[in-house]
């Protein structure tokens, strides 16, 4: 089934860095990745996602790049602020009965002020 | 951005013991799913639920576990006599249609002693 790959688990920036975090994913048929953004106890919600026939995609300070040919897909974060700080979740969605999402273990964000 | 509601927000049960999680999802959306997030781990799926039955189901989703909608609007998660490693968020999630966002709910923290 599919797997994705998640890195790094940890990322600590300086307010006003990039951070850049990776996903790979196994399954090619996958067509549809998601990121979402969990602050402690809350729920996962949605800050940008990508399908297969764009390669990159942006909103504001926020972008996602996709590379299907090597299975790979990035989050990009420019200019980043204490409020960034969370766990940052990738998916890649499996074709079936239904669009099922597998997630990444994520990644916790710092942004130090 | 859409809002599902789930209820109760925390419940904490005896091992043994059914516990029934809901969710109000949104009314135009047809595809209903089901993820559980054990405590410092990632999101995984559980059952996927469309046209008032179950269109997909993962290994997690055992026989102590099931769904349905028996009123039209909320969807119910049932386990049957938890046991400890039940003991998780479990967030429901809606999507209006294949290929759109899937959006979820607050979550319901279950605790199992």
């Amino acid at each position: 089934g599919e797997n994705v790959e998640q890195h790094p688990s940890t990322l600590s920036v300086q307010e006003g860095d990039s951070a850049v975090i990776k996903c790979t994913y196994s399954d090619s048929a996958s067509n549809y990745f998601p990121w979402y953004k969990q602050e402690l106890g809350k729920r996962p919600q949605l800050i940008i996602d990508i399908r297969s026939n764009v390669g990159e995609k942006k909103d504001q300070r926020i972008a996602v790049t996709l590379n299907k040919t090597a299975k790979h897909f990035s989050l990009h974060i420019t200019e980043t602020q204490p409020e960034d700080s969370a766990v940052y979740f990738c998916a890649a969605s499996v074709q079936g009965g239904s669009e099922k999402l597998v997630f990444g273990k994520g990644t916790k964000l710092t942004v130090n002020p | 951005e859409p809002e599902v509601t789930q209820t109760p927000s925390h419940q904490v049960t005896q091992m043994g013991q059914e516990v029934i999680l809901r969710c109000v999802p949104i009314s135009n959306h047809l595809y209903f799913y089901w993820y559980r997030q054990i405590l410092g781990q990632k999101v995984e799926f559980l059952v996927s639920f469309y046209n008032n039955e179950i269109s997909e189901k993962s290994e997690i989703f055992d026989d102590q576990f099931s769904v349905e909608r028996p009123d039209g609007s909320n969807f119910t998660l049932k386990i049957r006599s938890t046991k400890l490693e039940d003991s998780a968020m479990y967030f429901c999630a809606a999507q209006r249609d294949r290929q759109e966002t899937q959006y979820f709910g607050p979550g319901t923290r279950l605790l199992v002693l």
